[in-house]
């Protein structure tokens, strides 16, 4: 079975500064996805950034971006720039593509230091 | 667009009750998805459909807890006899181009 882990359960940053996130993941497939989500306390789950696995140009989207280590099975996301919004839970999800279900990490809880 | 909502956003039921929450997706969206996600943990698949067609059930903890999708839009995910521990948030999602858009969740609390 797929697994997702996410060692960091809390960081903290200071405004304007840059912050990584870690996750693993554990599986023995070849083709796949790999996003990470945020979720502020509304719980509204909004999607950062994703990853096709066959790609090996790291995804990036402004001021967010990956570190996409395939054969190390990793999956860190970089935040530049950090702004208060950025604070929130951070998911690291894991999926097979072909609209099948999403595997989740526990998640990483962001705090922004003004 | 409008984006995947869900309602009601929060829930109180009594242990024993049944309680029913509605998924509206994304127009056009084929898939749709429910996750239960307890409190600190991150979101568990319940079940998936595609279309009217319940392709997936194999996360729904018990044989309490049944979805539906007649129409291949709205979904409805009840769970009967509530207990305590099925409080939690339930989030749906729908799909396309094998990306998941989440909905804000109900947050269901079992007293």
């Amino acid at each position: 079975a797929q697994t997702v882990t996410q060692s960091q359960p809390e960081m903290s940053v200071q405004e304007a500064e840059t912050v990584t996130l870690s996750c693993t993941y554990d599986t023995s497939e070849s083709d796949y996805y790999l996003f990470w989500y945020k979720q502020p306390p509304s719980r509204q789950m909004i999607l950062v950034i994703r990853q096709e696995a066959y790609k090996q140009q790291n995804a990036t989207e402004n001021r967010f971006s990956v570190n996409f280590q395939k054969a190390a099975k990793s999956f860190s996301l970089k935040i530049s720039d950090s702004q208060l919004g950025d604070a929130a839970m951070y998911f690291c999800a894991w999926g097979r593509g072909g609209n099948t279900p999403l595997v989740f990490g526990k998640g990483t809880r962001l705090s922004v230091i003004a | 667009g409008a984006g995947v909502s869900q309602s009601p956003r929060y829930k109180v039921a009594k242990r024993g009750q049944d309680v029913a929450l509605r998924c509206d997706p994304i127009s056009g969206h084929v898939s749709l998805f429910w996750y239960q996600q307890a409190l600190g943990q991150g979101p568990e698949f319940l079940t998936y459909f595609q279309n009217e067609a319940q392709l997936d059930k194999s996360g729904l903890p018990s044989d309490r807890f049944f979805a539906e999708r007649p129409e291949g839009s709205v979904s409805t995910l009840k769970i009967q006899r509530t207990q305590q521990e099925d409080s939690a948030v339930y989030l749906c999602a729908s799909s396309h181009l094998d990306t998941q858009y989440f909905g804000p969740g109900t947050r269901l609390t079992v007293l």
